[in-house]
């Protein structure tokens, strides 16, 4: 069982429509991460909050908006994407930003924007 | 351009043929290497980290070195079940914190 958990796992939207991303993390873990992974790309930062406080945004459209209530949840709010959005997104976790702290992922969420 | 190089981009082994993964970087300052596992449709799965040139971790049939500029992950009498994209990931003493560098894994391949 993971320690962090993502909802949903697949989710297809048209390019009108607002959704959601779910996270949570049962690690104890006060930095929490977004990060987004394309086809034959690699792995990308999109957003890191550090005790619930936005730390970095990697330069992420609007149309992407985080948000984080506390260190244990953290959401993706999607609204009028492109299809080039569609891709992986996987939330992460690790015990704070620093060096030397691993990052944990979870299972991801595959997003098909039509 | 890409921080982080992977190693072949494929690699297909028989089961028990040992074999080596790479990973080479060009971050100014290394932080940590790390090394994970990504099965299909699943998010990666941590393995390693390694924070200075010569150090060396194991785990089963895994072991990853680390020089200077490049990792190895080592992979000793494989078997299918190893079958996965093994991912490696940097973090640069100049980059704000918590953002690895990912390369584009190599995806091996296990066949009985």
């Amino acid at each position: 069982e993971t320690g962090v958990t993502q909802t949903p796992r697949h989710l297809v939207m048209g390019m009108t429509n607002k959704k959601s991303l779910k996270c949570e993390q049962h690690l104890g873990h006060n930095a929490m991460y977004w990060y987004k992974q394309s086809a034959k790309k690699p792995l990308e930062l999109m957003f890191v909050y550090n005790f619930k406080e936005q730390t970095e945004n990697n330069s992420v459209p609007s149309r992407f908006s985080p948000e984080c209530p506390n260190s244990s949840h953290l959401f993706l709010h999607l609204h009028t994407l492109q299809p080039e959005d569609s891709a992986l997104y996987l939330c992460a976790s690790s015990q704070d930003p620093g060096p030397g702290n691993t990052i944990y992922f979870g299972e991801g969420s595959w997003l098909t924007v039509v | 351009e890409d921080q982080v190089t992977q190693s072949p981009e494929a690699l297909r082994l028989q089961e028990g043929e040992s074999s080596s993964l790479n990973c080479s970087y060009t971050v100014s300052g290394l932080r940590g290497l790390f090394w994970y596992r990504q099965d299909p449709g699943k998010g990666p799965e941590f393995l390693f980290t390694l924070y200075s040139a010569g150090e060396e971790k194991e785990k089963e049939r895994l072991k990853a070195t680390l020089t200077k500029k490049e990792s190895f992950l080592h992979i000793t009498a494989p078997k299918p079940e190893d079958s996965a994209t093994y991912l490696c990931a940097v973090l640069d003493r100049g980059s704000t914190l918590g953002r690895l560098y990912f390369g584009r894994g190599t995806q091996l391949t296990v066949w009985p």
